[in-house]
């Protein structure tokens, strides 16, 4: 299994530009996860999936928008980048809850640059 | 709410010196506590968990016990290696929802 992956590694953008962070997941997990890191501020939720067809909103959702269209797939989509946005993204999955202990896994991660 | 307050680093130690990380929750109801660890230029991985008062997660001579009374699960280890650098950062889950993190504590390990 290769687990939870990310692309790309890194970007640059300028602001105004529009990109997709794709992620993928071979576990067959029912939940996804986005989060970005931050400096001092750990890591905060943006968007999750409890399946396909369904996304809510996390605790920093403003600015991204995200689907699930496959178990599989949950792209992250800036649709015109900040500078405030400039942060680590990662992608995280795990199974359904059953007790609230199952263990995230995460993607290496997204290192995005706004200019 | 939920929330997740850690000690802020860095911390620095020397090789083969005693660790703690101090670790406190703010949670409704009874949530599970996990310590994830992030090595540099990775994505985190768990490090251990416990799912009810009084457990103690351990693993990789890392040790945290579920403190109700005090609301902590402060992470320990006996010995501290170089290769135990990384940033770890403690987490809290309350039934379906996503874990809520704390700041993260960077740790340094010095031969």
């Amino acid at each position: 299994n290769a687990g939870v992956t990310q692309t790309p590694k890194f970007q640059v953008l300028k602001t105004g530009q529009s990109m997709t962070l794709q992620c993928a997941q071979d576990m067959n997990h029912e939940y996804m996860s986005w989060y970005r890191q931050d400096p001092g501020m750990g890591l905060r939720l943006i968007h999750y999936s409890v399946g396909a067809g369904i996304t809510d909103q996390g605790e920093v959702p403003n600015g991204y928008n995200v689907s699930r269209s496959t178990t599989e797939d949950f792209p992250l989509r800036l649709l015109s980048a900040a500078p405030s946005q400039t942060s680590v993204y990662f992608c995280a999955s795990r199974e359904v809850p059953s007790g609230g202990a199952e263990t995230q896994y995460f993607g290496p991660g997204t290192r995005l640059l706004v200019l | 709410g939920n929330s997740v307050t850690q000690m802020e680093g860095p911390v620095t130690l020397s090789e083969e010196a005693f660790l703690t990380i101090n670790c406190t929750y703010t949670a409704t109801g009874y949530p599970s506590l996990f310590w994830y660890v992030q090595y540099p230029g990775e994505g985190l991985q768990l490090l251990l968990k416990a799912t009810k008062a009084d457990d103690k997660g351990s693993n990789k001579g890392f040790e945290a016990t579920y403190r109700k009374e005090t609301t902590s699960f402060h992470l320990e280890k006996g010995s501290v290696q170089v290769s135990d650098s990384a940033v770890y950062f403690c987490a809290l889950s309350a039934g379906a929802n996503n874990l809520f993190f704390g700041t993260g504590t960077r740790l340094t390990v010095i031969p």
